[in-house]
């Protein structure tokens, strides 16, 4: 079963507005990662949280982590029409290494 | 440096047919995961491993076999492919952090289709 629930599903924008993406995780988790997708080619890693900080800042990407609550957000600022892709959370289990669990993604679409 | 590379990037099968998914990294990474991607599903994780010679199953595993004999390669075999099967498949490699595993890496994809 899927360890991150992501919400919303789809998301269609403006170009210049802020898109915020939500993942959800059931079990404790060492770090948790946001990829990126564009149609039709592998995942590429965009930001890594780790389970003891609660923001992270990468350029126009802002990462929230509540481990109380088992969530993170992802905030595209400013977004732009390169930005439309598929955005994937993806958890560090506690005890087990050499694997990540994805969501099930969010896509984004950013019209000029 | 080339990253991941997986190879071929598309197949046709026919049911019963079998094959190998090749998946080479240059990084000297000691963890290399295979996945799936299916619409609406997101990635499934099929087997990984985190050192030559260790390999574990993931959520789907059936129908699936690996080996790791160097630290290099990570080839994913279809036993006996069914249409089940068909499917997006990733290869990645990543690293032991402080705080767990480290970024994936992936490799392209390769898309299969069973007939």
């Amino acid at each position: 079963s899927q360890q991150g629930e992501e919400d919303p599903q789809a998301l269609s924008i403006q170009e210049g507005e802020n898109a915020t993406m939500n993942c959800s995780y059931k079990t404790s988790i060492n770090n948790l990662q946001w990829y990126r997708q564009n149609s039709g080619r592998g995942l590429v890693h965009l930001i890594l949280i780790r389970s003891n900080e609660r923001e992270k800042h990468s350029g126009r990407l802002r990462v929230t982590l509540d481990t109380s609550k088992k969530s993170s957000s992802l905030l595209i600022t400013a977004s732009r029409a390169a930005d439309t892709a598929s955005y994937f959370c993806a958890t560090a289990g506690g005890t087990s290494y050499g694997k990540l669990t994805f969501g099930q993604g969010t896509i984004l679409t950013v019209h000029p | 440096n080339a990253g991941v590379t997986q190879t071929p990037k598309f197949q046709v099968l026919k049911t019963g047919q079998s094959m190998t998914l090749q998946c080479a990294q240059d990084m000297n990474h000691e963890y290399m995961s295979w996945y799936r991607q299916d619409p609406g599903m997101g990635l499934r994780l099929i087997h990984y491993s985190v050192g030559a010679g260790i390999t574990d199953q993931g959520e789907v595993p059936n129908g699936y076999n690996v080996s790791r004999s160097t630290t290099e390669d990570f080839p994913l075999r279809l036993l006996s492919a069914a249409p089940s099967q068909t499917s997006v498949y990733f290869c990645a490699s990543s690293y032991r952090t402080g705080s767990g595993t480290g970024e994936l890496f992936f490799g392209e994809g390769s898309r299969l289709t069973v007939l």
